[in-house]
């Protein structure tokens, strides 16, 4: 089984700055054709997640561009390049290139 | 508009058996893998199970092989997760999600979640 670490696990925010999570695998994410298996989710409180990021860097439709992805065998990071009200939440990366999927603890991420 | 609607949860005691639904609509449902993943109160998200748009193919955590099965219904546009032998550590909300699309033979992005159906095992 992959296991999948965040740093940090919480982290409070200012609006208007940038903010960083980091994503580590216990094996490297990248297949034989060079994809990264590595997926980004934010849980807004009360929420289902959301998909921000897959394939390490890809933006999911319809999600802003201050967020991007970016990483490649086990380290990733999600950055959030201006913070809104409406970017807290529980941050969550998970590996989908091998069952069991498995995701990392999260990142609560809130407004100081 | 795609649409998942989770629903089946309940309370059910220790040993007991549960089936959940999730209802799809606004794609094609055989074209998309899909999982169901669950979350404790208060804890992370953990994926439970997936199973390939034709079916064929299902994966299971290790926590719930030998007594969970995911199936679905092409025909109801319906996924499916038969829960036996429950246990306490089985409570959480299920969700169920569609993988965005496939490269080869590997999923990336769950793309829709259902908006959850919650289970609690007690006595």
């Amino acid at each position: 089984e992959i296991v999948m670490t965040q740093s940090p696990l919480s982290l409070p925010v200012t609006p208007g700055e940038a903010a960083s999570i980091s994503c580590r695998s216990s094996q490297s994410l990248m297949d034989s054709n060079g994809y990264h298996y590595l997926e980004w989710y934010l849980q807004r409180p009360g929420q289902s997640p959301q998909l921000l990021i897959y394939l390490g860097s890809h933006r999911a439709s319809g999600v802003p561009d201050r967020f991007s992805g970016s990483g490649s065998g086990t380290d990733f990071t999600l950055k959030i390049s201006r913070v809104e009200a409406e970017d807290v939440g529980a941050y969550y990366c998970m590996q989908g290139l091998q069952t069991p999927f498995t995701f990392g603890p999260g990142t609560k991420v809130d407004i100081k | 508009e795609v649409q998942l609607l989770d629903s089946g949860g309940g309370l059910v005691r220790p040993g007991g058996s549960l089936r959940l639904s999730c209802a799809a609509s606004g794609f094609t449902f055989s074209s998309n893998a899909m999982s169901w993943v669950r979350q404790a109160p208060g804890k992370g998200l953990e994926w439970v199970s997936a199973i390939s748009g034709d079916g064929t193919s299902t994966y299971y955590a290790d926590s719930v092989k030998g007594r969970f099965t995911i199936s679905r219904d092409i025909s109801k546009s319906t996924l499916y997760l038969q829960m036996n032998r429950l246990g306490v550590e089985d409570t959480a909300v299920y969700y169920c999600a569609k993988r965005y699309s496939c490269s080869d033979e590997r999923c990336y992005g769950f793309d829709y979640w259902g908006q959850g159906t919650p289970v609690t095992v007690s006595s």
